[in-house]
């Protein structure tokens, strides 16, 4: 069915930078799309950033346009999303996500986000 | 951008009863949109996709229906594992906003 782990959770000081790691296992990592959403507390799901399956095409949220990177290591089965200029607002848990039931046509690249990892808090705070 | 808009923010409900919740996108996203079930302190969980369809292992009582702009997310009979909130999310292109959630409570 397929796994996802996140790593690399932890409090930083506002202005400060952090990456998380998402390790898949049991699926064919280089053959999907992956996503990362957020949950402030108490607060709802936000979606925040996309990947396609080979890496050519990369989608942000607006607040996190040209502060947050996305990336993957097929070879390492491994997601990344690199987070820069960390602001108060960006403490959430984080989700890593599969795209599953991907549809490629001439107008777009569809999914929906089959399976998650666990989560892992970032806690941005001076 | 396309906004998702779901109602109501809350519904209260009794086992046995049938919970019909709406979600409302501000442009039409044909019938790219899934739904999530979230249980406190869980990730996320997909029951539908594409509009209608059910995720495995998904009960039949999770149901999908819509296009274009309104879409609804019905459960027929409610167990005491659907105590939950609940968040749409459409798949018609980028940025991809979830809804607000709606939570399903005890009456």
């Amino acid at each position: 069915q397929g796994q996802l782990e996140e790593s690399g959770g932890d409090v930083v000081q506002p202005g400060r930078s952090l990456r998380l790691s998402c390790v898949a296992s049991e699926f064919l990592f280089s053959s999907y799309g992956m996503h990362w959403v957020r949950q402030a507390p108490g607060k709802g799901l936000e979606w925040v950033a996309t990947i396609w399956y080979d890496g050519a095409n990369k989608y942000y949220e607006d607040s996190v346009k040209g502060r947050f990177t996305i990336s993957r290591d097929n070879s390492k089965n491994t997601l990344y999303l690199q987070m820069s200029s960390l602001r108060a607002e960006d403490t959430a848990v984080y989700y890593c996500a599969r795209g599953g039931h991907f549809h490629f046509d001439s107008s777009g690249y569809r999914d929906a986000l089959d399976i998650w990892g666990q989560g892992t808090m970032v806690t941005v705070s001076s | 951008d396309i906004q998702m808009t779901q109602s109501p923010s809350s519904v209260s409900a009794s086992v046995g009863d049938r919970v019909t919740i709406t979600c409302r996108a501000s442009q039409g996203i044909s019938t790219w949109l899934a739904w999530y079930q979230q249980r406190p302190g869980k990730a996320p969980k997909l029951l539908i996709y594409a509009t209608s369809n059910l995720q495995s292992g998904v009960p039949s009582r999770f149901s999908g229906s819509g296009s274009g702009t309104d879409f609804t997310l019905t459960i027929n009979g409610l167990q005491p594992e659907d105590f939950a909130t609940y968040y749409c999310q459409h798949a018609n292109s980028f940025p991809r906003p979830f809804g607000q959630g709606t939570k399903v409570e005890f009456k």
